[in-house]
């Protein structure tokens, strides 16, 4: 299995709901990365986990919360977001943790977030 | 400031012929340089990287060249497929591994 899988595929949210962003990878990579696009914008990274643990916050606002539960799961928890968040959010997973040089990220087909 | 720039946000070329992205980025201690390839409404595909020990790396259709004296990369595309219609992005990192993109080339093949 050489994916990364992520779920929904589309979400529509209001600003006071709280909702989960999920996503998968069963190629036994040691990092997990979340970030966020734009449209006509390159990704702009989010956070790193590395060996489960999280190793770089992007000063990214409190109301995006992550988790990662296990090697293979990574979760961004949404809460209280505004308008100006609608946007594609994408994992990625990479073989090396550790933010590791010479280390290709694979990205999975992104969430479409839609903020209300 | 920019610290990697795709100057051409787009990129015409006819099917067959060679497409050329480039991408210049202004730190010399960035050491890994890769290219991905991204369609509307999905994530960004890997396609082709080269450290900096190298200047030519080759994979089918694709090839990427570093310059790193002009701290310039470029993507050759030979022969360009309408499949190939997609945004290249460049990106860079360093000894951190964390990867710096570009802001992305709209290559269109037409047939």
């Amino acid at each position: 299995d050489t994916e990364v899988t992520q779920t929904p595929k589309h979400l529509v949210m209001g600003m006071t709901n709280k909702k989960s962003l999920k996503c998968e990878q069963h190629m036994g990579h040691r990092a997990m990365y979340w970030y966020k696009q734009k449209a006509k914008k390159p990704p702009e990274l989010m956070f790193v986990y590395s060996y489960e643990k999280l190793s770089i916050n992007e000063s990214v606002p409190s109301r995006f919360s992550p988790e990662c539960p296990n090697s293979s799961l990574l979760n961004l928890h949404l809460h209280a977001l505004q308008p100006e968040d609608s946007a594609l959010y994408l994992c990625a997973s990479s073989q090396e943790g550790g933010l590791a040089p010479y280390n290709e990220q694979f990205f999975g087909p992104g969430t479409r977030l839609t903020v209300l | 400031d920019q610290q990697v720039k795709q100057n051409s946000p787009s990129l015409s070329v006819q099917e067959g012929r060679i497409s050329i992205l480039n991408c210049d980025y202004t730190n010399s201690m960035f050491d890994y340089f890769l290219w991905y390839k991204k369609y509307p409404a999905e994530g960004p595909t890997f396609l082709i990287s080269i450290s900096s020990i190298k200047d030519k790396n080759e994979d089918g259709r694709f090839t990427v060249f570093l310059n790193k004296s002009a701290k310039h990369l470029s993507l050759h595309i030979v022969p360009s497929q309408p499949g190939d219609s997609a945004v290249y992005f460049c990106a860079v990192s360093g000894n951190t591994g964390k990867l710096i993109f570009g802001q992305g080339t709209t290559l269109q093949v037409k047939p």
